[in-house]
C-alpha cells in the first residue's frame, strides 16, 4: 500500500467548475506539500502546510493533521490548470527534501 | 533569475553505455536531490546531498552514481548496471529554512534501447 494516497487518480472537469483533489497519508509526515506538474514535465511547488489552510489566488489547500489527510481544491477552473498535482511530504525526522510522493492526480479542465 | 537548471531535456543512449544527467543551481542552496518519475507511480529519491562532497543513498541508488564536488552542481550518473533506466529524471532543492519550499528542474527524459 501506498504511503501516501491521492484520489480521484484522473478528474476531468468543465472550466469553471469547483475542483478538490484529496490526498490521505499513513505515515508520519512533518509537513505537506503541493505540487503542479505540467505537460513537459516541470513541477512547481504550491503550496507547503503543517496545518490549517492556506489560499494562494484561485488555490486552497487544507490539512488536518490528526485525520492525516489534505486537500486541494481549485475555484473557478480554467483550462490552463490542467496539470498534474502531486501531494508529498517528508518523514518525522529525515531531511526536507526526502520526500514521499503521491501518484498524482491528472486534470483535465475543458472549455 | 534563480532556478536549476538540467541538461540536456532528451538523452538517448544505447544499452551498456554509462550517460552522466547535469543539475546546476544557483539558488546558494545545500541540499540536491535526484528522483526519478516513471509512468503511474510517484516520484522516488535516488540519491541526496546536503553539504559539498557528502551524498547519500536513496530508495533506489543501485545503478547510480554521484557527485558533489560544488555547491551548485549534482551530476547523475545512470551506471549500465541500471536495470531499466529509462525515465524521466528530476533535480531538486530546497530553501534552508521553514517552509522549505521545494525547486525542481525541468527534468532530463532518457530513453535506453
Amino acid at each position: 500500500k501506498n504511503e501516501v494516497e491521492q484520489s480521484p487518480q484522473n478528474l476531468t472537469a468543465q472550466e469553471g467548475e469547483f475542483i478538490t483533489i484529496n490526498c490521505s497519508y499513513s505515515v508520519g509526515i512533518s509537513a505537506l506539500h503541493w505540487l503542479q506538474q505540467h505537460p513537459g514535465g516541470g513541477i512547481v511547488s504550491l503550496f507547503m502546510l503543517s496545518s490549517g489552510k492556506k489560499k494562494h489566488g484561485r488555490l486552497i489547500a487544507t490539512i488536518n493533521i490528526q485525520e492525516k489527510h489534505s486537500s486541494l481544491h481549485i475555484t473557478a477552473s480554467h483550462p490552463r490548470d490542467s496539470a498534474v498535482y502531486i501531494c508529498a511530504g517528508p518523514l518525522y525526522g529525515g531531511s526536507q527534501g526526502n520526500l514521499i510522493f503521491g501518484k498524482g492526480t491528472k486534470l483535465s479542465v475543458k472549455p | 533569475d534563480g532556478g536549476i537548471t538540467q541538461s540536456p531535456k532528451y538523452l538517448f543512449r544505447k544499452e551498456g553505455q554509462n550517460v552522466t544527467l547535469s543539475c546546476e543551481q544557483n539558488l546558494n542552496h545545500d541540499a540536491m536531490y535526484w528522483y526519478r518519475q516513471d509512468p503511474g507511480q510517484g516520484l522516488r529519491l535516488i540519491y541526496y546531498s546536503q553539504i559539498v562532497n557528502d551524498f547519500q543513498k536513496g530508495d533506489i541508488a543501485e545503478g547510480y552514481s554521484v557527485s558533489r564536488e560544488k555547491k551548485e552542481s549534482f551530476p547523475l550518473t545512470v551506471t549500465s548496471a541500471q536495470k531499466n533506466p529509462t525515465a524521466f529524471y528530476l533535480c531538486a532543492t530546497h530553501a534552508r529554512t521553514a517552509p522549505y519550499e521545494q525547486y525542481f528542474g525541468p527534468g532530463t527524459r532518457l530513453t535506453v534501447t
